[in-house]
């Protein structure tokens, strides 16, 4: 089974701060890779699929980059509306699996 | 508008059985465009796939939970559901109900999500 890493597990970041999550993949699944943002008592809306991919409706201010086996995602100046857990998910041949989770507190 | 929406007991007895229906409307179930799937999230801790379902009701699980899970469709009434056997207090959780992309060669991403059920396993 891939397992997938996520760094760090929390991150404390001021408003307008660029953030900067990584998520690692035990082995190559090219760019089949989902980011989710999760707030606080909802459930997870997704963010970015096909590695970098932008769901509609997102802001710009995320973005997702990588292949084979490691990726990032970034929040290029953070806003207090961020502030969620936020899930990498790979979803290589009808197997999937998350990230533990990166929390980001404002 | 898609909408997912999760139903169910809130609490499940050690050993018995966990049954939730997820309730579709704004699209059916048997479009060959999606998968539909099941993932949960014990309180404080992170997401785990379940396990999805195609529209042809062909199924695919998490290795760990695939001797106690099975997920189903009911067409007519458009909705599918999750059985887990002989739970335990490890399998609190809340539990969401998700659409599931597909791709040539694998489902993908979940999008849009149920709100979520909590169920508690306790005597």
């Amino acid at each position: 089974d891939i397992q997938m890493t996520q760094s760090p597990s929390t991150l404390s970041a001021s408003v307008g701060d660029r953030v900067t999550i990584t998520c690692r993949a035990s082995e190559t699944i090219n760019t089949w890779l989902a980011w989710y943002q999760q707030k606080p008592g909802k459930a997870p809306q997704v963010l970015i699929y096909k590695a970098s991919t932008l769901e509609t409706g997102v802001p710009s201010r995320f973005s997702g980059s990588g292949s084979g086996t490691e990726f990032t995602l970034t929040i290029s100046s953070l806003h207090s509306d961020d502030l969620a857990t936020y899930y990498c998910q790979h979803y290589k041949t009808y197997s999937l699996a998350f990230g533990q989770g990166t929390k980001v507190e404002i | 508008q898609l909408q997912l929406q999760e139903s169910g007991p809130g609490l499940v007895k050690p050993s018995e059985t966990l049954s939730l229906t997820c309730t579709v409307s704004g699209d059916s179930i048997n479009s060959d465009s999606y998968f539909w799937g099941w993932i949960r999230q014990p309180p404080g801790k992170g997401l785990e796939w379940i396990g999805s379902l195609s529209y042809s009701g062909n199924t695919y699980y998490n290795p760990s939970l695939r001797n106690r899970v099975t997920i189903s469709m009911d067409t007519s009434n458009n909705h599918f559901s999750l059985r887990l056997n002989s739970v335990t207090a490890t399998d609190t959780a809340i539990y969401y109900c998700a659409r599931q992309y597909y791709l040539l060669l694998s489902f993908a991403w979940f999008d849009p999500w149920g709100q979520g059920t909590l169920v508690t396993v306790s005597s």
